[in-house]
């Protein structure tokens, strides 16, 4: 069975810690992977990931995937308040996506 | 601003009683997706259409259609919602399969 798991959890920092989320995946027919970020509404697209190896960043935010050991990470440097929010990570598979029960970010000042 | 527009934004509906949600984009994408989110869990796909052509999840209960009228609108109607279908409810688009999913800012269903 398909499956994306994301790790940790929860986790809770104080401002302009760097912190470092995890993705693996077990899909078969794998195309992309992809971050949110998820607030109070719906998700927010962040990063799309095709090619191991290669680093995407947006300001603070910086991504990478491993093809062979399936998995990426999704980093933030220099946390703020404004980053609390739940980071799903979603792998396309054929034309499906699947998503991870996300991990739920809590900055404190 | 090209955007996804769900409404209402909160739905409440009786055990049983038929309800639709809407969605709207005006990003002129091909694919429009429908998800459904409990609390405290991830996004599940329900379905997708791509262009007309539509795509049902395996798991997708029986009491969940949908309808594609244009290129514009999408729907959810649930035939007959039981308690366990509160949720919210997510619509996303993207230009073609494989691409990022721009998603609309959700309608919460609550059942009574």
């Amino acid at each position: 069975e398909d499956k994306v798991v994301q790790s940790p959890l929860s986790l809770v920092v104080h401002e302009g810690d760097t912190v470092t989320l995890n993705c693996s995946y077990e899909v078969t027919n794998f195309r992309s992977l992809l971050w949110y970020k998820q607030e109070k509404k719906a998700p927010t697209f962040l990063f799309m990931l095709t090619s191991s190896g290669i680093e995407k960043k947006s300001g603070r935010l910086s991504s990478i995937l491993d093809k062979k050991e399936l998995f990426s990470i999704l980093n933030i440097t220099a946390t703020q308040t404004g980053d609390s929010a739940v980071y799903l990570c979603a792998v396309e598979a054929g034309n499906q996506f699947y998503f991870g029960t996300g991990t739920s970010l809590t900055v404190i000042p | 601003d090209a955007m996804v527009i769900q409404n209402p934004r909160y739905q409440v509906t009786q055990f049983g009683k038929p309800v639709t949600l809407s969605c709207s984009q005006t990003l002129n994408h091909n694919v429009m997706y429908w998800y459904q989110q409990k609390s405290s869990q991830a996004p599940k796909l329900l379905f997708h259409y791509y262009d007309k052509d539509f795509n049902n999840e395996a798991d997708t209960p029986d009491n969940f259609q949908s309808r594609r009228p244009n290129t514009s609108f999408c729907f959810l109607d649930i035939r007959s919602p039981g308690l366990g279908d509160a949720a919210m409810y997510l619509c996303a688009t993207s230009p073609w399969p494989g691409q990022a999913q721009h998603f609309g800012d959700g309608t919460r269903l609550s059942i009574l």
